[in-house]
């Protein structure tokens, strides 16, 4: 597609339920992104994959969050037993190359919500 | 950790009026972003730059990045309704792989 991708838009879960969500980046970009916002703020950094390099997950708030991504395509961000605060909208973004050298491209996000 | 504060936090301004929004860190980056976001989307780009004092103008957008690549700023002329949404600055550096984003700022302007 000529956009990032990312499924399902909308998603309610109840708490201590997993979700999976999905981003499908522009096809050739080698980087990818997940950031989460919180209703009225900025994007806190979550995961960052680049080529075949090990991912940064410096950002993931806790072992119950989780990413994957094979090779340069589709990504997967996984939330176990979710919480209340998990609640946001989860933007993924996807560059043509590492950051500082070309922009990011969000998708549109996945606004979960946990009752 | 690299920090990006912006301000104002939150701009209502009437139709026609100038305004502008500011991004400011301790860090140097090696370029900058703005971006613009509407409710129920993702950011878009509006602007990179890269070089110290560099100033891009978009039609009515203005942005300027500080000599030291600390800081910029984004001036917008005569503005519009169709102006309204959050404004993101990110910044980006050689070393790291992440943009690390402000908080924003919500303008709103009223017709």
């Amino acid at each position: 597609g000529a956009g990032v991708s990312q499924s399902p838009s909308n998603k309610v879960t109840e708490k201590g339920k997993d979700v999976e969500l999905r981003c499908d980046p522009i096809s050739g970009h080698t980087a990818l992104y997940w950031y989460r916002q919180r209703l009225g703020q900025g994007l806190e950094f979550l995961i960052y994959f680049q080529g075949n390099s090990a991912p940064d997950k410096s950002g993931l708030p806790s072992d119950r969050f989780s990413a994957e991504r094979t090779g340069e395509s589709v990504s997967t961000l996984t939330i176990q037993r979710t919480q209340q605060e998990d609640s946001a909208v989860y933007l993924c973004a996807s560059s043509r190359f590492r950051v500082g050298r070309s922009p990011l491209h969000f998708g549109n996000g996945t606004r979960l919500t946990v009752t | 950790t690299q920090l990006l504060e912006q301000s104002p936090q939150f701009l209502s301004i009437q139709e026609g009026e100038n305004l502008t929004v500011y991004c400011n860190s301790s860090s140097v980056f090696s370029s900058l972003q703005w971006y613009r976001q509407e409710p129920g989307e993702g950011p878009v780009l509006l602007v990179t730059v890269v070089t110290g004092g560099e100033v891009k103008k978009l039609k009515r957008l203005t942005f300027q990045f500080g000599d030291a690549r600390k800081d910029s700023s984004l001036h917008i002329t005569a503005a519009q309704p169709g102006d309204t949404g959050l404004y993101l600055c990110a910044g980006g550096s050689a070393n790291a792989g992440k943009s690390t984003f402000g908080d924003g700022t919500t303008l709103t302007v009223k017709p």
